[in-house]
């Protein structure tokens, strides 16, 4: 069956602008997870959806939102981009809360200048 | 902030070596996960340890999870060039696998 599909896989932008990620989950899927890399701070836990609701939320600003729609994909918005920003988003999917393993994406790979 | 440290950052080894990665906390976690990831690509899960005193093996890899549920470690035997790549360790706070917190890694080089 067909893995996790984030578009775009490259990206970059300016300071200031703003960038939706998307997310396919594994089909049957519906639990969806996004993870920001980094090579100094790792992976870090930015947010969880399931059933178009927001279940848990990392440490981040208020720049970073996402949300998911009701065929359980998932978009990812950063707002006001920062040379922060710059890393590997990731997303993953599983069937459901709690049900056991993730499935990681290949990435959208964010360079801000 | 529960933190999990990984040891050794880095590691280059000859093919045929042993090796051990460690996975610390000082809180406890309902599991913990191994995931392995190479360039360009996403993590991909090794195994899941949940009791404590676990030990699963997975061919060459042995993962062992602390009798505590505070710490954990994967051990390689033989390793390979194809064992390259970074390895992830991860544990999750009740029961939602979604919300991982990961180690840095240990980046893994198996020299031919």
């Amino acid at each position: 069956k067909a893995g996790v599909t984030q578009t775009p896989r490259y990206l970059i932008k300016t300071r200031g602008q703003q960038v939706t990620l998307s997310c396919s989950p594994i089909s049957g899927h519906r639990s969806v997870s996004w993870y920001q890399q980094t090579p100094g701070q790792g992976l870090q836990f930015l947010f969880e959806y399931f059933s178009e609701t927001q279940r848990n939320k990392g440490n981040f600003p208020g720049r970073f939102s996402g949300r998911q729609f009701s065929n359980s994909r998932s978009e990812m918005n950063v707002s006001t981009l920062e040379l922060g920003d710059s890393a590997l988003y990731l997303c993953a999917s599983s069937l459901a809360i709690g049900a056991g393993e993730l499935f990681f994406g290949e990435g959208s790979r964010l360079t801000v200048l | 902030t529960q933190l999990l440290e990984q040891s050794p950052q880095f590691l280059s080894i000859q093919e045929g070596e042993n090796l051990t990665v460690y996975c610390n906390s000082s809180s406890v976690f309902s599991s913990l996960q191994w995931y392995r990831q190479e360039p360009g690509e996403g993590p991909v899960l090794l195994v899941t340890v949940v009791t404590g005193g676990e030990v699963k093996k997975l061919k060459r890899l042995t993962f062992q999870f602390g009798d505590a549920r505070k710490d954990s470690s994967l051990h390689i035997t033989a390793a390979q060039p194809g064992d390259t790549g970074l390895y992830l360790c991860a544990g999750a706070k009740g029961g939602s696998q979604g919300n991982l917190i990961f180690g840095k890694g240990t980046k893994l080089s198996v020299k031919p």
